[in-house]
């Protein structure tokens, strides 16, 4: 079964610190990849997609991710984090060019000063 | 910026009793969704709909969800006879040409007593 798993359900790292979320998946067809971040309060909000092309892709406020395809990895980093950084993070994923998103449990991220 | 809204943010009702969700997704938008998170578990795809007709659903929307896009602005998600399972966030999204990147809404949170 098409599924998403993200390994670290809840981190805590300290301003400047580099951050790393796994995120996997498992399907040996065509996907879609993206990290969605909420902010406390807010809505899920797109921080970076892959749909083809470079596997290493550039989101907003300095994260990326690296499509590995024989890993069936999609893992988000980010050198240096800051406390604005403090979030629900998520990994989703569409299968074989469908419309829904399938996501993973989320990684709630603690930064402290 | 555009945004997606919806209401209520918070509805408490009765276990049996129908619940309307409403939505105001992005105007240019044409694909449109529901997504639920019940308390400490995933982000789940409920439904997508597209030219007026629903595209995709998956298992969790039984014969007691509805969704209608009754005047042209408006996307509603109707449980008719609620339980006490159906409480959770539901986060409305859309998407403009492509499905690409989803856009979500702050979400309604409910709670069936």
């Amino acid at each position: 079964a098409q599924s998403v798993s993200q390994h670290n359900h809840h981190v805590i790292l300290s301003e400047a610190a580099s951050l790393e979320l796994g995120c996997n998946y498992s399907y040996g067809g065509t996907v879609n990849l993206f990290w969605y971040v909420q902010y406390p309060g807010q809505h899920l909000q797109l921080l970076l997609k892959y749909f083809s092309g470079d596997p290493l892709v550039k989101g907003i406020k300095g994260f990326e991710a690296e499509f590995i395809k024989s890993k069936f990895s999609f893992n988000l980093r980010k050198p240096s984090v800051q406390w604005s950084d403090t979030a629900e993070y998520f990994c989703a994923v569409t299968f074989n060019s469908g419309y829904a998103l399938n996501f993973g449990k989320g990684t709630s991220l603690l930064v402290t000063p | 910026e555009p945004e997606v809204t919806q209401t209520p943010s918070h509805q408490v009702t009765q276990m049996g009793q129908e619940v309307i969700l409403r939505c105001v997704p992005i105007s240019n938008h044409l694909y449109f969704y529901w997504y639920r998170q019940i308390l400490g578990q995933k982000v789940e795809f409920l439904v997508s709909f597209y030219n007026n007709e629903i595209s995709e659903k998956s298992e969790i929307f039984d014969d007691q969800f509805s969704v209608e896009r009754p005047d042209g602005s408006n996307f509603t998600l109707k449980i008719r006879s609620t339980k006490l399972e159906d409480s959770a966030m539901y986060f409305c999204a859309s998407s403009g040409p492509g499905a690409g990147e989803l856009f979500f809404g702050e979400g309604s949170r409910l709670t069936v007593l």
